[in-house]
């Protein structure tokens, strides 16, 4: 069965770092690149962060870029998300999404986690 | 950065047809793909490229674009549609950098 798993998330204060993971299991996963996307609640989705099969491009919203860090260790099957110097706008559901072979979707999701950043 | 712009809600009749819009500069470049969610659950993915539907996706679901806007037609609507939907694509500042459009909350009435 095609899976991601997400974890990692809690609740933080503001200036913090946390460190997010998603295991995924049944592809291949260095064959694909891979997107960070969050959710704010009760609002829409916003795209975070994505990085190539090989780590060889990585991109990342500007609502993030500077703070947020994104990995992966196709050793490990895992992508990560370092996130530092969180703020309260950064409180949302996050998921991992697995892209397909070309054009750009996003074919398979995780559940998410959630990350609260709360004094 | 690029936006992508959907009209928050659309409703449409037990079994009529309707269609999801998304406005963009992006979209005159790229494909939009199109998500479903439900309440509480992970988006789906439903149409991507020019007119592609994943595995398990019903066939009353369909895309097509034109000009700087994609659209996402669902013809013969089922009470298990009624979602948000979302529309997404590449972002014209990088090829590695992707934008949603602000959601569509469908009613199937």
């Amino acid at each position: 069965e095609v899976q991601l798993v997400e974890s990692g998330g809690g609740l933080v204060q503001p200036g913090r770092s946390l460190r997010l993971s998603c295991a995924a299991s049944g592809f291949t996963f260095d064959d694909y690149a891979m997107h960070w996307v969050r959710q704010a609640p009760g609002k829409g989705l916003e795209w975070v962060s994505s990085i190539t099969w090989n780590s060889g491009s990585i991109g990342y919203a500007d609502s993030v870029k500077g703070r947020f860090t994104i990995s992966r260790d196709n050793a490990k099957n895992s992508l990560y998300l370092q996130m530092n110097s969180l703020r309260a706008e950064d409180t949302a559901l996050y998921f991992c999404a697995k892209a397909t072979a070309n054009l750009g979707a996003f074919d398979i999701w995780g559940q998410g986690t959630m990350v609260t950043v709360s004094s | 950065s690029s936006e992508l712009t959907q009209d928050p809600a659309v409703s449409v009749a037990l079994g009529q047809t309707v269609r999801i819009t998304c406005q963009g500069d992006s979209l005159r470049s790229y494909y939009a793909s199109w998500y479903q969610q439900k309440p509480g659950q992970a988006p789906v993915l439903v149409i991507y490229g020019k007119n592609n539907r994943p595995s398990g996706i019903p066939d009353r679901f369909s895309g097509s674009s034109s000009g700087n806007t994609a659209s996402l037609t669902i013809t013969g609507a089922q009470a298990e549609d009624e979602a948000d939907y979302y529309c997404n694509s590449r972002d014209n500042s990088g090829n590695h950098l992707r934008v949603f459009g602000g959601g569509t909350k469908l009613t199937v009435l």
